[in-house]
């Protein structure tokens, strides 16, 4: 059962763009949602995480926004650039658990110049 | 510089071949884990731990085992390799109580 349901599996966008990554989750005890950016041959990096308390957070390019009653939250890149072309994943954390966070399946971006 | 460091980044042995992967982190943290990921593909996680002799088997059946003697070291062994193990091996760590969760850069194994 996945409890984190990530969408597009891939995407693509021209350059200047915007881009819109979204997901969707089961488990109401999730408290922490985080979005992690990889290149390849690295590991993936936080990009940017919000608390539930909050509907939006922005932080430069990339905007999280989040969605309390339906259970989702999405990533907004404004104005893409060809730097942004990675695989993003969603995440999902639980204080009361084990602090172990449940991974989306990633999204391939890539920004055509 | 606190970091999470991985060696070797690519591997090239012979089926049958018996490897161990590396991982340290120089943050103190409690936690480590180690994912499995196909190229740009979803992470899986294949073992972590809690704390030193502390190993937990993740939720991705593998044939690797690990072990965890110190704090800041949590290697990954294959006792016998096959085509199939063919994969990236990611290693990150976290606090005990905490959300931030740092990956290495990662081991391309590739086994013929």
């Amino acid at each position: 059962q996945q409890q984190v349901k990530q969408s597009p599996q891939s995407l693509i966008v021209q350059k200047g763009g915007i881009s819109i990554i979204n997901c969707a989750y089961e488990n109401t005890a999730f408290d922490y949602f985080p979005w992690y950016q990889q290149f390849p041959g690295k590991g993936p990096a936080l990009l940017i995480a919000i608390r539930p308390d909050v509907s939006e957070k922005k932080e430069g390019r990339f905007t999280i926004s989040f969605n309390k009653s339906a259970k989702q939250f999405s990533l907004h890149i404004m104005d893409s650039q060809p730097g942004d072309s990675a695989t993003y994943f969603c995440a999902a954390f639980s204080s009361g658990g084990s602090y172990i966070p449940t991974f989306g399946r990633g999204t391939s971006l890539i920004v055509h110049p | 510089e606190a970091d999470i460091y991985q060696t070797p980044r690519y591997l090239v042995i012979g089926t049958g071949k018996k490897i161990t992967l590396e991982c340290s982190q120089t943050m103190g943290h409690d936690k480590m884990y180690w994912y499995q990921q196909d190229p740009g593909m979803e992470l899986h996680l294949i073992h972590y731990s809690y704390g030193v002799n502390s190993t937990e088997k993740g939720d991705l059946s593998s044939e690797s085992t690990v072990s965890r003697i110190r704090t800041e070291h949590f290697p990954l062994t294959l006792e016998s390799a096959r085509p199939s193990h063919t994969s990236q091996y990611l290693c990150a760590s976290s606090a005990s109580r905490g959300y931030g969760y740092t990956f290495g850069s990662g081991t391309r194994l590739t086994v013929v």
